[in-house]
């Protein structure tokens, strides 16, 4: 079955860019029909979701993160990737990926929720 | 953009009993896209329930969701041990705050 695994730094320093990837494995990320997607969760907070990516490269954001956040895929690595920059404390959280499994075609969509998880990941911003 | 408002906070229930967590929009949204998760401390969050009233796979009957418009409801209809936890509802990019079921 498809697995998902959060890799990256654990410490990174205000005003940095955090950088993590989310390897795939037991699956293609090309196969279609999946959006694959970050979502954090501040210390003892709830879910939040960052943005997700489809393997062609399309990509939608969380409006209040968007000016700081890039999301990119390399399907030969069946991997997709994180970058949040001007990181500050308040981007301390754990870091999960995810796959949304959804079809979209003429501007709407059919989700079925996303299904597979990493473990997460924890990110602490701090000097 | 849309809220979503899950009540109660907590809810302290024994095992056995019937678990009802709330999820009210802040517009009418539509249900194919709203889904639950339950989350235990220090895991993943595991999707139970998307399009308000599909159980994803592997997900016991005791989990129905229903629902629609602003209103959405996860019931639980017999609360097991493995299920105190935090539960929480999503629509398209927006999650609520979270319900925690405890052990009363």
């Amino acid at each position: 079955q498809v697995q998902l695994q959060e890799s990256g730094p654990g410490l990174v320093k205000p005003s940095q860019t955090l950088s993590l990837t989310c390897t795939v494995s037991g699956g293609s990320i090309s196969s279609g029909g999946y959006y694959w997607s970050w979502i954090r969760q501040h210390p003892g907070k709830g879910l939040e979701w960052i943005g997700y990516i489809y393997y062609s490269g399309s990509t939608y954001y969380n409006p209040s993160l968007k000016s700081r956040v890039t999301i990119s895929v390399d399907t030969s690595k069946n991997q997709f990737s994180l970058k949040l920059s001007s990181v500050t404390a308040a981007d301390t959280a754990v870091y999960y990926c995810a796959r949304d499994r959804r079809y979209c075609s003429g501007g709407s969509c059919v989700t079925w929720g996303m299904d597979v998880w990493g473990q997460g990941t924890t990110v602490t911003v701090s000097s | 953009e849309i809220v979503l408002t899950q009540s109660p906070g907590t809810l302290s229930l024994s095992p056995g009993e019937r678990a009802t967590l709330s999820c009210r929009a802040s517009q009418s949204v539509s249900s194919s896209y709203l889904a639950w998760y339950q989350q235990k401390p220090g895991q993943a969050p595991r999707l139970l329930i998307y399009g308000a009233s599909s159980r994803a796979t592997g997900i016991p009957d005791r989990f129905s969701g229903s629902g629609s418009g602003t209103d959405f409801t996860l019931t639980i209809s017999r609360l097991e041990p493995e299920d105190f936890a935090v539960y929480y509802c999503q629509h398209q990019g927006t999650f609520g705050q979270g319900t925690k079921v405890e052990i009363k």
